[in-house]
């Protein structure tokens, strides 16, 4: 079975720091896709990068990055030159692939950027 | 505007009583799905559909009923037989032409409380 975890109590940010929000995975599956979401208050959850098991270069989306450790399995969101709207949850999931591959969801991270 | 369209914003259901959430997509993915939120946790899936008339259970299904007629629609039916409604219901979908396909793209959500 595929376990997300993402134990980080809430993080504080300045604005205009960089900020690492973790995430670890579990599965037996070679092959396998880590997404990172972020929902605001207003509850739409929000695509922000994605990584791929076998991309051997970390993505990058604009101020996100995805630094990609496989054999740690863990699979962190950098954020850099933090703004005051991206105060939000942000959740880590990952999607096995193959027929019926299910979206699994971490329990989320809430980060708050101080003016 | 492409997007995912969710209705009611807030739903209030009284006790015995079935109601209906609407997903309509105008992005011709072919994937949908339904996901339930509780406070201070991640995303469990309840239903999804990777084509027209199929859809599967996924991991809470009990107590709720999908449909798939039409490509751009995805309802569900939050029945009498779930105990404990109340939740925060995102509709997504997947298939597009971005790279990779199998990322997921929700709706704004809908907030089903029980009276």
């Amino acid at each position: 079975a595929q376990k997300i975890t993402q134990t980080q109590p809430g993080m504080f940010v300045q604005e205009k720091e960089a900020v690492t929000l973790d995430c670890t995975y579990d599965t037996s599956d070679q092959s396998y896709g880590l997404f990172w979401y972020k929902q605001p208050s207003s509850g739409e959850m929000i695509f922000l990068i994605y990584q791929g098991s076998y991309d051997e270069q970390n993505a990058t989306e604009g101020r996100y990055s995805l630094n990609f450790q496989k054999a740690r399995k863990s699979a962190n969101l950098v954020i850099s030159a933090s703004q005051l709207g991206d105060s939000a949850m942000y959740f880590c999931a990952m999607r096995t692939t193959g027929a019926n591959s299910k979206l699994t969801f971490g329990k989320g991270i809430t980060l708050s950027v101080r003016p | 505007d492409g997007g995912i369209t969710q209705s009611p914003k807030y739903l209030f259901r009284k006790e015995g009583q079935n109601v209906t959430l609407s997903c309509e997509q105008n992005l011709n993915h072919d994937a949908m799905y339904w996901y339930r939120q509780d406070p201070g946790q991640g995303l469990r899936l309840i239903y999804y559909s990777q084509i027209v008339n199929d859809f599967q259970k996924g991991d809470i299904a009990e107590g709720y009923s999908v449909s798939r007629e039409k490509k751009e629609s995805f309802p569900l039916t939050v029945t009498s037989a779930q105990k404990n409604p109340t939740a925060f219901y995102l509709c997504a979908t997947s298939g597009g032409y971005r790279v990779p396909q199998e990322t997921q793209y929700f709706g704004p959500g809908t907030r089903l409380l029980v009276l």
